[in-house]
């Protein structure tokens, strides 16, 4: 049971460059969820997904899309990488079922972008 | 709309002293509140939310809604405990967790 994983762990891109970023849980979650974490700025909701085939805008969504094709996967896409992009990437999981659920996270992607 | 506020960006003590880091939202209803943890080199994980009001590690949390605030407290620090702390809302109607910018504490020996 490996709970989230990402792939990659680390990516260097050059402005302009595209690139995608996958996310896989083996815990038939329904909700899955993409973060950018930056210093002093936290943790920000990018995209979500609250079940297969659906994706939904968080707090800081231009520049990215999202697609949930399969239930186990949330693939994060940067069309067109821009320095302002450099980060850590969490993805997140949770079951959806109640407020108080968990949401698991995966152990992030670093991503800079020259 | 919902927002988490953590006033503090890094809080240093040092071992055995007491610890409270601060956490206050904004939300007219009733939320739900967490912290998170992130330890060096590892993956955020859940250290304790509101609904199940217990201790973890040490560490207990109070909801004050008339000071809307659920703050995180421990009254004997390790240096186990240095890390970053998130804490975070969740509200009826809203699909995701709301996280506050987090407090980086630092425990010294």
């Amino acid at each position: 049971n490996a709970g989230v994983t990402q792939t990659p762990k680390f990516r260097v891109l050059k402005t302009g460059q595209s690139m995608t970023l996958l996310c896989a849980q083996d815990m038939n979650h329904e909700y899955m969820y993409w973060y950018r974490q930056d210093p002093g700025m936290g943790l920000r909701l990018i995209h979500y997904s609250v079940g297969e085939g659906t994706t939904a805008k968080g707090e800081v969504p231009d520049g990215y899309n999202v697609s949930r094709l399969k239930k186990q996967n949330f693939l994060l896409g940067l069309e067109s990488a821009a320095p302002s992009q450099t980060s850590v990437y969490f993805c997140a999981s949770s079951s959806g079922q109640a407020l108080t659920d968990t949401q698991y996270f995966g152990p992030g992607t670093r991503l800079t972008v020259l | 709309a919902q927002r988490v506020t953590q006033p503090e960006k890094l809080l240093s003590v040092f071992k055995g002293a007491p610890v409270e880091l601060k956490c206050n939202y904004s939300y007219s209803g009733s939320p739900e509140l967490f912290w998170y943890v992130q330890y060096s080199r590892q993956r955020l994980q859940l250290l304790l939310r509101h609904i199940s009001r217990e201790s973890i590690k040490g560490f207990t949390a109070d909801l004050n809604k008339g000071e809307t605030s659920f703050h995180l407290k421990k009254p004997f620090a390790q240096e186990e405990d240095s890390a970053m702390y998130y804490c975070a809302l969740s509200a009826p109607g809203f699909q995701k967790l709301v996280f506050g910018t987090g407090t980086r504490l630092l425990v010294s020996p």
